[in-house]
């Protein structure tokens, strides 16, 4: 079956452009996650989505980052006037229910590069 | 704050060698424990979970217990292959909260 999909794959852009990346998570999982890693480093939380409410923003590294998913399925995040510092790669991830012991199902991610 | 701590790389191993990749965590309550696996080119992958202390999770022929007295939850696999090439990264979500909590991932290399 179809797992994650994200896309565009890569992304560049220059500095203080607008960028949005979507997540489409696999069909009937509630919960929504998005991650950013770092060159090297293992993913870091941004957001979680429980349907179409995002419950958790706590790892949004400023106000320029900016998620949504308005209908429960499709997830955009959006980064306002980007910055170097927000060149990574970009994860979403997907799992079923709410429970924390459920596997979380990853999409190959967006890397975004800022020049 | 919650937090996991893996053994640095990278790691090179001949085939068919013992493969252990150290992992500890630091977690309020009773976390669920997992490894991921990202091999060249893909994306990020479930290896195994373990939800309670002294279970084990098992996949592959990697293994890893989740030992509460130690904080620990180390990955091994008895004979390794070239295809485990890959890396490896420990996690831990808290019972309060789906979010991952990752390690900083452990590369591994086979030569065979």
């Amino acid at each position: 079956g179809a797992g994650v999909s994200q896309s565009p794959r890569y992304k560049v852009a220059k500095r203080g452009q607008d960028v949005a990346l979507r997540c489409d998570p696999i069909s009937g999982h509630v919960s929504l996650f998005w991650y950013q890693q770092a060159l090297g480093q293992g993913p870091e939380f941004l957001t979680y989505f429980q349907n179409e409410a995002q419950l958790d923003k706590s790892g949004l590294p400023s106000d320029r980052f900016f998620a949504e998913r308005p209908e429960g399925s499709v997830s955009t995040l959006k980064i306002q006037r980007t910055q170097q510092e927000d060149s990574a790669v970009y994860l979403c991830a997907s799992s079923l229910g709410r429970r924390p012991d459920q596997p979380q199902h990853f999409g190959d991610g967006t890397r975004l590069s800022i020049l | 704050g919650n937090s996991v701590t893996q053994m640095e790389g990278p790691v090179t191993l001949s085939e068919e060698a013992f493969l252990t990749i150290n992992c500890t965590y630091t977690a309020t309550g009773y976390p669920s424990l997992f490894w991921y696996v990202q091999y060249p080119g893909e994306g990020l992958q479930l290896l195994l979970k373990a939800t309670k202390a002294d279970d084990k999770g098992s996949n592959k022929g990697f293994e890893a217990t989740y030992r509460k007295e130690t904080t620990s939850f180390h990955l091994e696999k008895g004979s390794v292959q070239v295809s485990d090439s890959a890396v490896y990264f420990c996690a831990l979500s808290d019972k309060g909260a789906q979010k991952l909590v990752f390690g900083q991932g452990t590369r591994l290399t086979i030569n065979p």
